[in-house]
């Protein structure tokens, strides 16, 4: 069965700790990226990559990092920079960079300050 | 800067009445422009999307929008509401320069029983 796969679908962070969300695809998709979500505000790309070993930043990408080392990864790390990570973490990716091409998501990691 | 905009934070709708959830947008050029619904504690899921020609899209489970070039307006439609329609709706225009999805800042739909 093809899609996007996130964990933990809960996470808590303690105060100064940097934390790993893991999202993968099995949708051979080229483009993945990372969205954060809060109430009223949308969603926010915080970081998105096009191809392995290339990444960019987002408009939000202070205080988080990413890798593509594989074509079916692409996991964020909220590090201890990041002063106010609590928020709703959605993972997405599209067959290629075409304009025309829909975005697929995963079910999304819920993170929380302890 | 390319973006759209929903003006209504929350639509509520008696069910098998008609829905409307209003999105405008600013881009220059030609928009590519989406739907997508997000059910509770879920991901987005794709209903639409308008890229060029006919100005009356149809999508996923009876939904459709209308682009309206001279409006800049992407408006989501239903004929008829049913309860399992209440979701949050996002209204997204891509960037054709970076490629990015720019979201609107999310709409609930509420259908009344």
């Amino acid at each position: 069965d093809g899609g996007i796969t996130q964990s933990p679908k809960y996470l808590f962070r303690k105060e100064g700790q940097n934390v790993t969300l893991s999202c993968e695809q099995n949708l051979n998709h080229d483009a993945m990226y990372w969205y954060r979500q809060d109430p009223g505000q949308g969603l926010r790309l915080i970081y998105y990559s096009q191809i392995v070993n290339d990444f960019q930043k987002g408009d939000i990408a202070e205080g988080y990092s990413v890798s593509r080392e594989k074509k079916e990864s692409f996991p964020l790390t909220v590090t201890s920079a990041q002063k106010n990570p609590t928020a709703f973490y959605l993972c997405a990716s599209s067959l290629d960079s075409d304009p025309n091409e829909k975005l697929f998501f995963g079910s999304g990691t819920q993170l929380s300050v302890l | 800067a390319q973006s759209v905009a929903q003006p209504e934070d929350q639509v509520n709708v008696a069910e098998g009445n008609p829905l409307t959830v209003k999105c405008t947008y600013s881009v220059s050029g030609n928009p590519y422009l989406f739907w997508y619904v997000q059910y509770p504690n879920r991901g987005l899921q794709f209903l639409l999307k308008y890229i060029t020609g006919d100005n009356l899209v149809k999508g996923s489970y009876g939904f459709e929008a209308e682009f309206n070039k001279s409006q800049t307006s992407f408006h989501l439609k239903k004929p008829s509401a049913l309860v399992s329609d209440s979701a949050l709706y996002f209204c997204a225009v891509r960037d054709k320069g970076t490629y990015k999805y720019i979201f609107g800042t999310g709409t609930r739909l509420k259908v009344l029983a």
